[in-house]
């Protein structure tokens, strides 16, 4: 089965310093994609950042960047230049394909983040 | 352009009553999925909407129905409220429905069971 694992509960960073929110997946399939979403406490659930498993390259989006080790099967997001705004949960997510060519995404539990000044 | 929008943002329903949850997707989205996101857990999947179909569920009784409009927004009912039906509804539109990297959430219904 299918599965997203993120193993940091919580997480601290000073401001302005950078931080690893780690993910790793488990799948058979061949093609699927990751996602991470940004939750802040109103509950939206915000796009960040996305990475299919063709992609040679790694994906960056601003001050987002995603460390993509297809082998190791880990999508760790990357935040440059923590802002206190960043305080939030973080999500990483897993497109899984169903029957039909429809999809689902199955998330991790989760990384509460914390920036400090 | 406007993004995912759902409604209420937050209600109170007393066990053993009935719901209604309201979205509308993305502009030129028109795929609906919606998710429960309980306490400290990451969103789970209810059900996939598309050409006002239900085209996959996840593991959600009966009590969890839905519907699909011509205009592609989507509603999520749930009938029976128990205490456990307590969350966070998010809704999330996509296209196409079978893969690409456009799925938006969005700010989601807190449902409160009392």
């Amino acid at each position: 089965a299918q599965k997203i694992t993120q193993t940091q509960p919580g997480m601290f960073v000073q401001e302005k310093e950078a931080v690893t929110l780690d993910c790793t997946y488990d799948t058979s399939d061949p093609s699927y994609g990751l996602f991470w979403y940004k939750q802040p406490s109103s509950g939206e659930m915000i796009f960040l950042i996305y990475q299919g498993s063709y992609d040679q390259q790694n994906a960056t989006e601003g001050r987002y960047s995603l460390n993509f080790q297809k082998a190791r099967k880990s999508a760790n997001l990357v935040i440059s230049a923590s802002q206190l705004g960043d305080s939030a949960m973080y999500f990483c997510a897993m497109r899984e394909t169903l029957s039909g060519g429809y999809n689902k995404l199955i998330f991790g539990a989760g990384t509460r983040l914390a920036v400090h000044p | 352009d406007a993004g995912v929008t759902q409604s209420p943002t937050h209600l109170i329903k007393t066990r053993g009553q009935q719901v209604t949850l309201r979205c509308s997707p993305k502009s030129g989205h028109d795929t609906v999925s919606w998710y429960q996101q309980a306490l400290g857990q990451g969103p789970q999947f209810i059900f996939q909407y598309y050409e006002e179909e239900e085209r996959q569920r996840g593991n959600f009784p009966d009590r969890f129905s839905g519907h699909q409009f011509p205009n592609y927004s989507s509603e999520l009912n749930v009938n029976a409220l128990l205490l456990g039906d307590s969350a966070l509804y998010l809704c999330a539109s996509s296209r196409p429905p079978g893969g690409g990297n456009t799925i938006y959430f969005g700010e989601g219904s807190w449902l409160t069971v009392v």
